[in-house]
C-alpha cells in the first residue's frame, strides 16, 4: 500500500470548513484513498472514500487531484464534536488482506 | 446490530501472566482484524482472519496468538504478557472481498505491570 503524507496538527474555527490535505504521490491505479477519524481514544470510524472522482455523503467531501497524487478531505461545517485525528489510508480495495495502514494522521482541533 | 464488540474494557496484568481478548461481530463480515495503538502513535496490524478458517500475521504479530472460533468471533491471545504490550487493542471487520468500509471496536485497554 502507498504511504501517505499528512500534516501532524491543524486548527479550524467551529462552523467554517475544515480542509485536510493529503498527499499519496505513490499511489497505484487501483489504489483507493479512504479516510478515517478516531475521536479521543474511541475505535476509528469510517469517513468516506474514493478513486478518482470527487466523493461527497452525509459527513464530508473528498476532492481527489487529476493526477490522484494528494487529496483534501472537507469537514463542510466544522463542529466542536469533529475534533479528532484524521487518518488518510490508500490501499487496494479487494486484496485479500484488506488491512489498512494507518500513519500519524492530522490532530484536527475545532475552536469555538 | 451490535456492531463490533470486545471484551474486556480494561485488563491490568502482572509481566507474565496470560489472556485472552475476545472480539466479536454480527454483521455477517468475512474478514477481521487486531490492532494495537501505543499512545500517540496510529494503529498498527498484528493479525488478521481474512475469512472464517485462515489467520495471518500483520506489521507486529510477536507475542500474540489468534483464533478465529467461527464466522463471529476472533480472539486475540497474551501467553506471556509483557510491559512493551501495554497498549490499546482494537478488534475490526470488513464485508467480504474488501468491499464496504472497516468497522471498529471500542478498544481494550491494556496495562501490563
Amino acid at each position: 500500500d502507498a504511504k501517505t503524507t499528512q500534516p501532524p496538527s491543524m486548527d479550524c474555527a467551529e462552523g467554517r470548513a475544515a480542509n485536510l490535505p493529503c498527499n499519496h504521490s505513490t499511489i497505484s491505479g487501483n489504489e483507493y484513498v479512504y479516510w478515517y477519524r478516531q475521536i479521543h481514544s474511541q475505535g476509528p470510524q469510517y469517513i468516506i472514500h474514493g478513486l478518482k472522482n470527487n466523493e461527497t455523503n452525509e459527513m464530508a467531501s473528498l476532492i481527489i487531484t487529476e493526477d490522484r497524487k494528494s487529496s483534501t478531505l472537507i469537514l463542510p461545517h466544522a463542529t466542536l464534536r469533529d475534533t479528532a485525528v484524521y487518518y488518510c489510508i490508500v490501499r487496494v480495495r479487494n486484496n485479500a488482506g484488506n488491512m489498512l495502514t494507518f500513519g500519524g494522521g492530522t490532530r484536527l482541533m475545532v475552536k469555538p | 446490530n451490535a456492531g463490533v464488540t470486545q471484551t474486556p474494557k480494561f485488563q491490568v496484568l502482572k509481566t507474565g501472566q496470560s489472556m485472552t481478548l475476545q472480539c466479536a461481530q454480527d454483521m455477517n463480515h468475512n474478514s477481521m482484524y487486531w490492532y494495537r495503538q501505543d499512545p500517540g502513535m496510529g494503529l498498527r496490524l498484528i493479525y488478521y482472519s481474512a475469512s472464517e478458517g485462515t489467520t495471518d500475521k500483520g506489521e507486529v504479530p510477536n507475542g500474540y496468538n489468534v483464533s478465529r472460533l467461527n464466522k463471529r468471533e476472533f480472539s486475540l491471545r497474551l501467553e506471556s504478557a509483557a510491559p512493551s504490550q501495554t497498549s490499546v487493542y482494537f478488534c475490526a471487520s470488513i464485508p467480504g472481498g474488501g468491499r464496504g468500509k472497516q468497522y471498529f471496536g471500542p478498544g481494550t485497554r491494556l496495562t501490563v505491570t
